[in-house]
């Protein structure tokens, strides 16, 4: 079974320019969440959704950011424009049912960006 | 602001030899979850202890829970070189939050 799939692996950018982040959850995961990873921390959540519903963006800096997830599978998380301190690990992950936290969650490996 | 707060922040060991790390949350929850994570990858799931279980055992691993001091453990028995990562927990109320982890090296 394929896991979770994102890409790029890595990205480096000039601050102010827009980037963009994707994911393919494992086949069947309802529910998908996006973290973000700073140095020496661990991930923060971003944004989760459940099936094409944001179901809780508490976290997610809107204005710079924004994510989609059509038709409930795939998601892109874009930040525009991009600032110094978004310089991180974005790790995608997903988890069967729509139980929020309740169960083991599956990690891609992220994508490291460097905002220059 | 994070749930779980794991302690200690680094830990270095012998191979063959047990690694204990701590983890503490501040609210309630309603399970607490142990991640692994190498240098450069995602997180890889190790253990799930709800919160009316207070041991539980897979492998090489044992987790405890202690839900009146807020504070699970994590105990790896027999370590390999292997075994060398971060240790995050994550606090579950609908929501996992994690700590900022444990940095456990396993020296052969």
């Amino acid at each position: 079974e394929a896991g979770v799939v994102q890409s790029p692996r890595y990205k480096i950018i000039e601050k102010k320019q827009p980037v963009a982040f994707w994911c393919n959850p494992i086949s069947g995961h309802n529910t998908l969440y996006w973290y973000r990873q700073n140095l020496g921390q661990g991930p923060e959540l971003l944004i989760r959704y459940e099936n094409e519903e944001a179901v809780d963006d508490s976290q997610l800096p809107k204005d710079r950011f924004s994510a989609e997830r059509l038709k409930g599978v795939d998601s892109t998380l874009k930040i525009q424009p991009a600032e110094l301190g978004d310089s991180a690990v974005y790790l995608c992950a997903s988890t069967p049912g729509l139980a929020g936290g309740e169960n083991e969650q599956f990690f891609g490996p992220g994508t490291r960006l460097t905002v220059l | 602001s994070q749930q779980g707060e794991e302690d200690p922040q680094a830990l270095s060991i012998q191979e063959g030899e047990n690694a204990t790390m701590n983890c503490s949350y501040k609210t309630s929850i309603n399970n607490l979850q142990w991640y692994r994570q190498n240098s450069g990858r995602g997180l890889v799931h190790l253990i799930l202890i709800r919160s009316n279980e207070r041991e539980k055992h897979s492998g090489r691993l044992r987790v405890t829970l202690d839900t009146s001091k807020k504070s699970s453990s994590l105990l790896i028995t027999a370590s390999r070189a292997a075994d060398t990562a971060s240790y995050f927990c994550g606090g579950s109320n609908y929501k996992l939050t994690f700590g900022k982890g444990t940095l456990l090296t396993v020296n052969p």
